[in-house]
């Protein structure tokens, strides 16, 4: 079936340096998408979210990055720092709602001092 | 900021027990979720409401799992009986309507022994 994964489940960073994770989905119908930060033993927090007819959108530290010819989708995070430290999942949905969202399995980001 | 509260914020119970979560939504939020995310994955969606009514379940195991939202605010989920492979995370989210970002509680840790 279709899906959203990504490319790396650890992705290990110094503080300071700048972290891209990466997702690639599937579903070339898909038209919203989602980044979401987890932290060990709470819910998923929404970062960032970006619909198909963009391919850039900037939060505060956090850009996501949409190219639909490729169907890939990335989370750059500026000058990371230890409280990014969390699971990461990319979430994609088709029908431009936040509704029955699909989400991958996730890139554990690690900041080292 | 307004939160998505959930409790039990643990559960252990034996296998054919009965077990419920209950869920509070953000105030005002129409639309309501229940996920479930097994260690090292992607939540899952269970079941959507849009005010009292069920709008999707398609994922839900019927015989054994049911959710409640009678009076269109908290939530309800059910199941009976517990199996081992039920053993997860069940998360509650909300959103103001089908347009927007989902706002997850930080879940009911489900252990069944």
């Amino acid at each position: 079936g279709e899906s959203v994964g990504l490319h790396l489940p650890t992705l290990s960073v110094q503080e300071g340096d700048n972290s891209i994770i990466n997702c690639a989905y599937s579903n070339s119908a898909s038209d919203y998408f989602i980044w979401y930060k987890q932290e060990s033993g709470k819910g998923p927090q929404f970062i960032i979210d970006i619909r198909s007819n963009m391919d850039k959108r900037q939060g505060q530290r956090v850009t996501v990055l949409l190219n639909k010819t490729v169907k890939h989708l990335s989370l750059q995070i500026a000058a990371t720092q230890p409280g990014d430290s969390a699971v990461y999942f990319c979430a994609e949905n088709m029908s431009g709602t936040a509704s029955k969202l699909t989400f991958g399995t996730g890139t554990r980001l690690q900041v080292t001092l | 900021e307004a939160e998505v509260a959930q409790s039990p914020r643990y559960k252990i119970t034996e296998k054919s027990q009965a077990v419920a979560f209950w869920c509070d939504p953000i105030s005002g939020h129409a639309t309501l979720y229940w996920y479930r995310q097994i260690l090292g994955q992607g939540p899952e969606l269970l079941v959507q409401f849009q005010d009292e009514s069920v709008v999707d379940d398609s994922q839900l195991p019927k015989d054994r799992f049911s959710a409640e939202r009678l009076k269109g605010v908290d939530s309800t989920l059910k199941i009976q009986p517990a199996e081992l492979g039920d053993s997860a995370m069940y998360l509650c989210a909300s959103s103001l309507g089908v347009g927007g970002p989902l706002h997850f509680g930080n879940g009911t840790r489900l252990t069944v022994t």
